[in-house]
């Protein structure tokens, strides 16, 4: 599905610095989500957006902060308080909260 | 608790053969069942949801609710078939899915 496009593809972190991985969407879509996936686990929600200026915490959120100033964007930022940040982050949206959900190709962060 | 399992990690079938990668959940509440597959090299896309009583690309799922599985189905493979298949469940008002691990279908000459 090429309306949502996540960047950078690979990201490389140091130990104690935050990072921002980029999710926008032109789809019109209003709900926005982040999942993380771990080798042999399923797609867990790090945080979820229903509207602009609107976001909540998911089943991991800790760690992690996101913002919703735009409708077309959901950016994430990984913080030093994340204690196991190498994973794999699939952005996904989806018209509302009826609807099914949409996938970016996602991004995958490793610790230097 | 609210838990998708699917059991198998590697599905290997041959061409031609009937495929059934399994699913079974665990929810209180009236669930609402999906299969995404994720072909190589390609992003996470809807395959099925079982409110649509749909097949797509040959595939069937349905929802047993006394088992509480939803086992995806195809009766005759093929290889563009091999793929990632994850099955997730969606719970709340707020369109969470929960998935599982995923399997690996791999369909072979």
């Amino acid at each position: 599905d090429g309306g949502i496009t996540q960047s950078p593809k690979y990201l490389f972190r140091k130990e104690g610095q935050n990072v921002t991985l980029s999710c926008e969407q032109n789809l019109n879509h209003d709900a926005m989500y982040w999942y993380r996936q771990d080798p042999g686990q399923g797609l867990r929600l790090i945080y979820y957006s229903q509207i602009v200026n609107d976001f909540q915490k998911g089943d991991i959120a800790e760690g992690y902060s996101v913002s919703r100033e735009k409708k077309e964007s959901f950016p994430l930022t990984v913080t030093s308080a994340q204690k196991n940040p190498t994973a794999f982050y699939l952005c996904a949206s989806s018209q509302d909260f009826n609807q099914p959900q949409h996938f970016g190709d996602g991004t995958r962060l490793s610790i230097l | 608790a609210q838990r998708v399992t699917q059991p198998e990690k590697l599905l290997s079938v041959f061409k031609g053969a009937p495929v059934e990668l399994k699913c079974n959940y665990s929810y209180s509440g009236s669930p609402e069942l999906f299969w995404y597959v994720q072909y190589s090299r390609q992003r996470l896309q809807l395959l099925l949801r079982h409110i649509s009583r749909e097949s797509i690309k040959g595939f069937t799922a349905d929802l047993n609710k006394g088992e509480t599985s939803f086992h995806l189905k195809k009766p005759f493979a093929q290889e563009e078939d091999s793929a990632m298949y994850y099955c997730a469940l969606r719970v709340g008002g707020y369109n969470k899915l929960i998935f599982g691990a995923g399997t690996r279908l791999a369909v072979h000459p």
